[in-house]
C-alpha cells in the first residue's frame, strides 16, 4: 500500500458526461501528479499540483480540468466524454522537497465511457 | 524532450533464473532519476527500483539491480533468482532534476512472465 488512495476505482459512464476523480496524497506529500494509461498512449502525464498551486501541465485535453484543495486532496474532472478518454487514470504524490522525491502512485481509477 | 524506449514488448523467464530488462533514454540533461516501476495485474505502480544519475555506483533493491551506463544512456534491470510474483509490466522511467519535483517520463513497458 502506498499510501496514495484514488476513489473511485471504476466508473463506467457515458459519452458526453462529466465525472470526477478524486485523490488523496500520502501524508505529508505537497505535490500530486495525475497520469493517464491508455493502451494506445502508455503512461502519459497530465498535470501537477504543488501545495494548492498549478505547476505543470502535460498533454491534458482543454476538457479535463483539475485542482488541489487546501487539505491537499485533489480532483481531476473530466468533461464531455469521448470514447477514447477511457483509461486508467492515476494520481501519484511526493514530499517535493528537494527535487529529488520519488513519486508514489494511487491504485488508479478505470473510466470506461461507453 | 526527454524519450525513454523499452526494446523488448515481451520477455519469459523460468524460476529462479536471471532475467535483464532494457531500457534507453534521450536527454540533453545531465542531472536526472531513473526508476523502474512494476505494474503487476492488480494493475498498481509499484517502485522497483530509483537511480540518481550522479551516483556512479548501481543501485541495488534485494533481488533487483541496475546496469546505469551514463554515456551510452543505458539502464536496464537485472532481476535475480525471479520468482512468479515477478510476473508484471515492468516501466523504466525518467525524471529531471531541477528545484522542485517532476513529471515521469515513461517508456513502453516490457512485459515479463515468470514460468514455474
Amino acid at each position: 500500500d502506498s499510501g496514495v488512495t484514488q476513489t473511485p476505482k471504476h466508473l463506467i459512464t457515458a459519452t458526453g458526461q462529466r465525472v470526477t476523480l478524486r485523490c488523496s496524497p500520502r501524508s505529508g506529500d505537497l505535490s500530486v501528479y495525475w497520469y493517464q494509461q491508455s493502451l494506445d498512449q502508455g503512461l502519459q502525464f497530465l498535470i501537477q499540483y504543488y501545495n494548492g498551486e498549478e505547476r505543470a501541465k502535460g498533454n491534458i485535453l482543454e476538457r479535463f480540468s483539475a485542482q488541489q484543495f487546501p487539505d491537499l486532496h485533489s480532483e481531476l474532472n473530466l468533461s464531455s466524454l469521448e470514447l477514447g478518454d477511457s483509461a486508467l487514470y492515476f494520481c501519484a504524490s511526493s514530499v517535493d522537497s528537494r527535487g529529488t522525491d520519488t513519486q508514489y502512485f494511487g491504485p488508479g481509477t478505470r473510466l470506461t465511457v461507453l | 524532450a526527454q524519450t525513454v524506449t523499452q526494446s523488448q514488448p515481451e520477455m519469459s523467464v523460468q524460476e529462479a533464473e536471471t532475467v535483464t530488462l532494457s531500457c534507453t533514454y534521450d536527454t540533453s540533461e545531465n542531472n536526472y532519476y531513473l526508476f523502474w516501476y512494476k505494474q503487476p495485474p492488480s494493475r498498481q505502480m509499484i517502485l522497483v527500483i530509483r537511480q540518481e544519475a550522479y551516483k556512479q555506483q548501481n543501485a541495488t533493491e534485494n533481488r533487483f539491480s541496475v546496469n546505469f551506463q551514463k554515456a551510452a544512456k543505458s539502464f536496464s534491470l537485472k532481476i535475480s533468482d525471479s520468482q512468479l510474483g515477478d510476473t508484471a509490466m515492468y516501466f523504466c522511467a525518467f525524471m529531471k532534476q531541477r528545484g522542485g519535483s517532476e513529471k515521469l517520463v515513461f517508456g513502453k513497458g516490457t512485459k515479463l512472465t515468470v514460468n514455474p
